[in-house]
């Protein structure tokens, strides 16, 4: 399986630019998380799905966060307008069942807002 | 509420010498515990989780880790590091029926030839 695909790798742009992040989970998987890390703020759930269907979205910083999953095999995280402390690693990570199942990390998608 | 605690910011050994991570979870019930690492520029990859019985864990890379309930610790250990070992290690917390992760901070492991 090739795991959890994310894009772009990296992503640079200007403040009040319009940011989407895509993630791919590994076939087969129900869970879909999005997660943010910082260095001040650690890792972050922002959001996760069940069945393409969002069951949190507590952790969205704001309503400039917005997140969906048209279907099982792929999610995207948009940012609009975007800010400069929304710089930051964004992590997909997906799972078969949560409650202890394991999750599994993208590579990340490295954000830089200038 | 849930929390988990990694002592450690930095760590730094000698290529070849043991290691020992630190953990500490507040949890009411048994949680579900486990040790992720994180290379420069990488996602977070799993190196070994506990659920229930047998509360030593071996992981990949030759890593194991302890339960232990009555410290809420579950430290990561290694006998003998490598170079390729250095990287950022993360203990996580989770429970049954829920979705959440808690995270710790963090411990950068840097590794001396």
């Amino acid at each position: 399986d090739a795991g959890v695909i994310q894009s772009p790798r990296h992503e640079v742009t200007e403040m009040g630019q319009e940011v989407t992040l895509r993630c791919k989970p590994i076939s087969g998987h129900d869970y879909l998380f999005w997660y943010r890390q910082t260095m001040m703020r650690g890792l972050e759930l922002l959001i996760y799905f069940n069945n393409n269907v969002p069951i949190d979205d507590s952790g969205m910083p704001e309503d400039r966060f917005s997140a969906k999953m048209p279907n099982a095999s792929f999610s995207t995280l948009k940012i609009q307008p975007s800010e400069p402390r929304d710089s930051a690693v964004y992590f997909c990570a997906s799972s078969f069942r949560v409650g202890g199942e394991t999750q599994y990390f993208g590579p990340g998608t490295r954000l830089l807002v200038l | 509420a849930q929390s988990v605690t990694q002592p450690d910011i930095h760590i730094t050994v000698s290529e070849g010498a043991s290691l020992e991570l630190r953990c500490n979870y507040s949890y009411g019930a048994t949680p579900y515990l486990f040790w992720y690492v994180q290379s420069p520029g990488q996602g977070l990859q799993l190196l070994l989780k506990y659920f229930s019985g047998d509360t030593l864990v071996q992981g990949i890379k030759g890593f194991e880790a302890e339960f232990k309930r009555s410290q809420s610790s579950f430290n990561l250990r290694k006998p003998s590091v490598h170079w390729s070992d250095a990287a950022e290690y993360f203990c996580a917390v989770g429970t049954s029926g829920t979705y959440k992760y808690i995270f710790g901070t963090g411990t950068r492991l840097k590794v001396l030839a």
